[in-house]
Parts: structure tokens; sequence; C-alpha cells
């Protein structure tokens, strides 16, 4: 069965520094996988999807197939950015997509 | 933007009751979908509905939910016999395509 795995529940970092949030998946098709972010009291919105291959708000993500890994990043991390943020999966044929728990971003001044 | 919408935000309902959650999709989507998330746990997938009928299901949505378009707008969630187990953020979503998926606020089902 396929699983998205988020191995950290909270990261805290300093405004300006790096930022991971870390997402690992199995599957042993081609995955769509995707980045979802819910600001406080707000509705859970996409951040970013794998195939776009975009950069939203300063957040990449790249797929890597071989390490069946799908992290986000930004090189310098905004205050605005503390959030949570999901990772999920859907796979080829199916409607449905696989959430990992999630992270909390917190970004520090 | 248009956004997808659902009411209310949250239902307080006692065990065994019916309820019935509601929700807007965006005018042009033609994917439908139930998630919920209890407190502390992943969002899961319960449904989707698509050509007014649904296309797939997870192995949460058993006898006692079920799902309605009743007219071009709405897309209900009915619990047939609440439990407390089923008190969850229970969230809709709608797409044009098969994704991305564009979310409500989400309803808060507390079940007593």
């Amino acid at each position: 069965a396929q699983r998205v795995t988020q191995p950290e529940k909270l990261l805290s970092v300093f405004k300006g520094a790096p930022v991971e949030l870390k997402c690992n998946y199995s599957y042993s098709g081609s995955p769509e996988l995707f980045w979802y972010v819910q600001y406080s009291r707000q509705r859970l919105q996409l951040l970013l999807r794998h195939i776009s291959r975009e950069s939203i708000k300063g957040f990449t993500a790249d797929l890597n197939k071989g390490e069946t890994s799908f992290h986000l990043k930004k090189p310098f991390a905004q205050e605005e950015d503390s959030a949570m943020y999901y990772c999920a999966l859907m796979q080829g044929g199916s409607e449905k997509l696989v959430f990992g728990k999630g992270t909390k971003l917190t970004v520090n001044p | 933007e248009p956004e997808v919408t659902q009411t209310p935000s949250h239902q307080v309902t006692q065990m065994g009751q019916e309820v019935i959650l509601r929700c807007v999709p965006i005018s042009n989507h033609l994917y439908f979908y139930w998630y919920r998330q209890i407190l502390g746990q992943k969002v899961e997938f319960l449904v989707s509905f698509y050509n007014n009928e649904i296309s797939e299901k997870s192995e949460i949505f058993d006898d006692q939910f079920s799902v309605e378009r009743p007219d071009g707008s709405n897309f209900t969630l009915k619990i047939r016999s609440t439990k407390l187990e089923d008190s969850a953020m229970y969230f809709c979503a709608s797409s044009i395509g098969r994704s991305p998926l564009h979310f409500g606020n989400g309803t808060r089902l507390t079940v007593t």
C-alpha cells in the first residue's frame, strides 16, 4: 500500500535560514506528488506539485525516485512561512490523495 | 478566486444521530471528495464522486456513510448513525480533473 512519511512533526528555524521539510513515500508505480500548506485558521492549499516543476513562494521540491523522496526546500525562510505542511501522493489510476502526518514549521524572528 | 464552502463550521451531535455535512464545490469542477482528519492524525480519504456516482471509496466509508449531489451545486456527506469515533474535521474538496484538489475550510464534527 502506498504510504507518505514526514519524519519531522515540528521544525523550527530562524528567519533567513534555509529550510527543508522531508517527505518520503512508498509506492511501486509512478506517483503524482504534492505539497499542501495550511496557514493558521485557513484551508489546506496546494503549494506545489512535482509535475509542474515550479517554484511557489520561493519553495521548490524535486522528486527523487531513487530515494523515493520529495523534500520541500526554501533557501531563506520568512516568518509568514510558518504553517502546517503536508506531503501527499496520488497514485496512477486513482483519485485518492494519501497524506503524510504533516510538519509544523515555525519561523522565528 | 472561487472557493469550496462548507457548512456548518462546527456540528455537535449525539451518538446515534444522523448528520449531514454540506459543501458547495467550485462551480466548474467535476470531481468531488470528502476527507477527514481525526485530531492528531493524518488527513484520510473517504470518497470521490464523479459523473453523479461514487468513483472511489476507502474502507472507512462503510454503510453508515453516503454522499449525494442533490442539485447542481451542493455535495453532501451523510453519516447515518454517528459514533464517538466519527468525531473529526471533515474536509470537502473539488477539482476540474483528478488533481489538484481545492479544499474547503472543513466542518468540525463532535459526537458526544
